[in-house]
């Protein structure tokens, strides 16, 4: 079965310092999302991508998150100058159309700010 | 601001025993899931559904979504330690783009 996947697995970057966290969604999904998890938290919502643009965003994505669609294939996240509080799992997301398709997750990237 | 409601948050029981956890809101979704998610690994789906007061079965798992479709439930019959986890419950926001998550239920089956 086809799987979103991301990486890397584990980033640990120094605070003030800017990472790209990268996502291939499943190829023929055309919706795509990004959410967070703090340990021991909820999932949190972050951003949702259609058509080459963002849809809606939630206020956790402030100025210092971007995102990006490169090419075909891949979908990346952006965030400009970490700060120890963007400590979290990154989870990507992607479905095929809206409406009742359930999200199709990646397996995280957990970002270490130090 | 749409809050999903889970409870509770925290659930440890012995193998064999029955459990009911409830997902709750005051927003109208369009559809709700209901993940798994090991540590470290991202949400899995287990069932969606889609129609006030649809019930769907998964082996000894029992999913159920409100008539008015702002709630929902998960039963599990006759638990076993390999039911261990997080479960989540997610709600697809009617006209929004996005999935709404609860906090999750951290589930301990004790052999």
């Amino acid at each position: 079965e086809p799987e979103v996947t991301q990486t890397p697995s584990h980033q640990v970057t120094q605070m003030g310092q800017e990472v790209i966290l990268r996502c291939v969604p499943i190829s023929n999904h055309l919706y795509f999302y990004w959410y967070r998890q703090i340990l021991g938290q909820k999932v949190e919502f972050l951003v949702s991508f259609y058509n080459n643009e963002i849809s809606e965003k939630s206020e956790i994505f402030d100025d210092q998150f971007s995102v990006e669609r490169p090419d075909g294939s891949n979908f990346t996240l952006k965030i400009r100058s970490t700060k120890l509080e963007d400590s979290a799992m990154y989870f990507c997301a992607s479905i095929n159309e809206q409406g009742f398709s359930p999200l199709h997750f990646g397996n995280g990237t957990r970002l270490t700010v130090t | 601001t749409q809050l999903l409601e889970q409870s509770p948050q925290f659930l440890s029981i012995q193998e064999g025993e029955n459990l009911t956890v409830y997902c709750n809101s005051s927003s109208v979704f369009s559809s709700l899931q209901w993940y798994r998610q090991e540590p470290g690994e991202g949400p899995v789906l287990l069932v969606t559904v889609v129609t006030g007061g649809e019930v769907k079965k998964l082996k000894r798992l029992t999913f159920q979504f409100g008539d008015a479709r702002k709630d929902s439930s998960l039963h599990i019959t006759a638990a076993q330690p390999g039911d261990t986890g997080l479960y989540l419950c997610a709600g697809l926001i009617q006209g929004a783009q996005k999935l709404v998550f609860g906090q999750g239920t951290r589930l301990t089956i004790n052999p």
